[in-house]
């Protein structure tokens, strides 16, 4: 069954504003990582944050993780058109060699 | 570095046909995962390999084989299709120790 649950499904922004979406997750895990995919395209990796950490930054991108509640977040700064995409959470679940993925969250960012 | 490629791009298949979908990786990656994406719900895993000469079944395993002879080359091999198989496919690999995947563009396969 899948590991990770995103939330919102959808989600339709200006662009300019931010964006958040939400992961949540059931196991202990070793690390979480979001992907972004472009329609019909292969998922690209985004960035990888560590059980131990609680908060990781990359340009535009911020992910803070909560293991006590086992959810983390992805926001999006100054979201812009090209940022329009699905977004997946993935976890590496202790003691697994594979990566479990959630449903996604479609962004759109509007002009 | 071609990273993962994966070919075909796009298959028609009749029901009971067999075909293997393949996946090859230049990066030397320890671990190779085939997913299968349908709408509403995400990807599913459906085999993965650790190492040459090593697989497992991942969450959906019914209705495909998989091997893995050389650290590069980890084909997906539909015995019977179905239609229930129409889907997107997607082979990743990973370097050894949960790091990121590497993702190939996919297969798009109907079954007909």
């Amino acid at each position: 069954s899948q590991q990770g649950e995103e939330d919102p499904q959808a989600l339709s922004i200006q662009e300019g504003e931010n964006a958040t979406m939400n992961c949540s997750y059931k196991t202990s895990i070793n690390n979480l990582q979001w992907y972004r995919q472009n329609s019909g395209r292969g998922l690209v990796h985004l960035i990888l944050i560590r059980s131990n950490e609680r908060e990781k930054h990359s340009g535009r991108l911020r992910v803070t993780l909560d293991t006590s509640k086992k959810s983390s977040s992805l926001l999006i700064t100054a979201s812009r058109a090209a940022d329009t995409a699905s977004y997946f959470c993935a976890t590496a679940p202790y003691g697994y060699s594979t990566l479990t993925f959630g449903k996604g969250t479609m962004l759109l960012v509007s002009p | 570095n071609a990273g993962v490629t994966q070919t075909p791009k796009f298959q028609v298949l009749k029901t009971g046909q067999s075909m293997t979908l393949q996946c090859a990786q230049d990066m030397n990656h320890e671990y190779m995962s085939w997913y299968r994406q349908d709408p509403g719900m995400g990807l599913r895993l459906i085999h993965y390999s650790v190492g040459a000469g090593i697989t497992d079944q991942g969450e959906v395993p019914n209705g495909y084989n998989v091997s893995r002879s050389t650290t590069e080359d980890f084909p997906l091999r539909l015995l019977s299709a179905a239609p229930s198989q129409t889907s997107v496919y997607f082979c990743a690999s990973t370097k050894r120790g949960n790091t990121e995947a590497f993702f190939g563009q996919g297969t798009r396969l109907t079954v007909v």
